[in-house]
């Protein structure tokens, strides 16, 4: 089945310790997506490929960044994680214009 | 710039009682609005969208979502609530564009009572 896969599904890693959150998809979209969502809140995009063109959204911290090496997958690097920073991070791609996103399940994140 | 306003962050109903969460929009330009459930640590599933189509939209599991410009609304239903429909449902918008990323509500947590 097509599907967009994120590894790991949980991540615990110590305050200041980089750390890479992966994502691939079989949908072959040229969109992909990654969304930070902290308990009880509604997901917020950090930023999104539009096939290899990076876009960032304006109050995503300099400390997030991402690497997209092919169609299938991307990555999302936190530097320096703060204790801020434990959420759940959700990949999503999608086709062009369509605006129906496909998530995948998302890998939770534990800052000690 | 578009936003969209979830009202009541929790639900609850009983089993086989209707499901009526509410998704008002505001938006400059003719939106494009979706419905999406989250599961416990799960990622988002899309339920059902609109995109200028047909003003009733039916969806997966039994939903469906009326667009309505004039009160500029986008509730979701279901007749007959079950048990399996527990979880946080999230309204979202979107231009046509496609510049611009979806603008999420903050989400209301349906609890389904037996």
């Amino acid at each position: 089945d097509a599907m967009v896969i994120q590894n790991p599904r949980y991540q615990v890693t110590q305050f200041g310790k980089p750390v890479t959150l992966s994502c691939s998809q079989t949908l072959n979209h040229n969109v992909m997506y990654w969304y930070q969502q902290k308990s009880s809140q509604a997901p917020k995009l950090l930023f999104h490929y539009y096939d290899k063109d990076f876009n960032n959204e304006a109050d995503t911290p300099d400390n997030f960044q991402s690497r997209r090496p092919n169609t299938s997958f991307c990555f999302l690097d936190i530097r320096s994680p703060g204790l801020g920073d434990a959420a759940m991070y959700l990949c999503a791609t999608s086709r062009d214009r369509d605006r129906g996103k496909f998530f995948g399940p998302g890998t939770r994140l534990t800052v000690l | 710039a578009q936003s969209v306003t979830q009202l009541g962050s929790h639900v609850s109903v009983s089993e086989g009682a209707l499901v009526l969460l509410r998704c008002n929009y505001s938006s400059s330009v003719p939106p494009y609005l979706f419905w999406y459930v989250q599961y416990p640590n799960q990622g988002l599933q899309l339920l059902l969208k609109y995109t200028s189509a047909a003003t009733l939209v039916k969806g997966i599991n039994g939903f469906e979502a009326e667009f309505k410009k004039s009160e500029t609304s986008f509730h979701l239903t279901k007749p007959s609530a079950h048990m399996s429909d527990a979880a946080e449902y999230f309204c979202a918008v979107s231009d046509h564009s496609g510049n611009t990323p979806l603008v999420f509500g903050k989400g209301t947590r349906l609890s389904v009572i037996a």
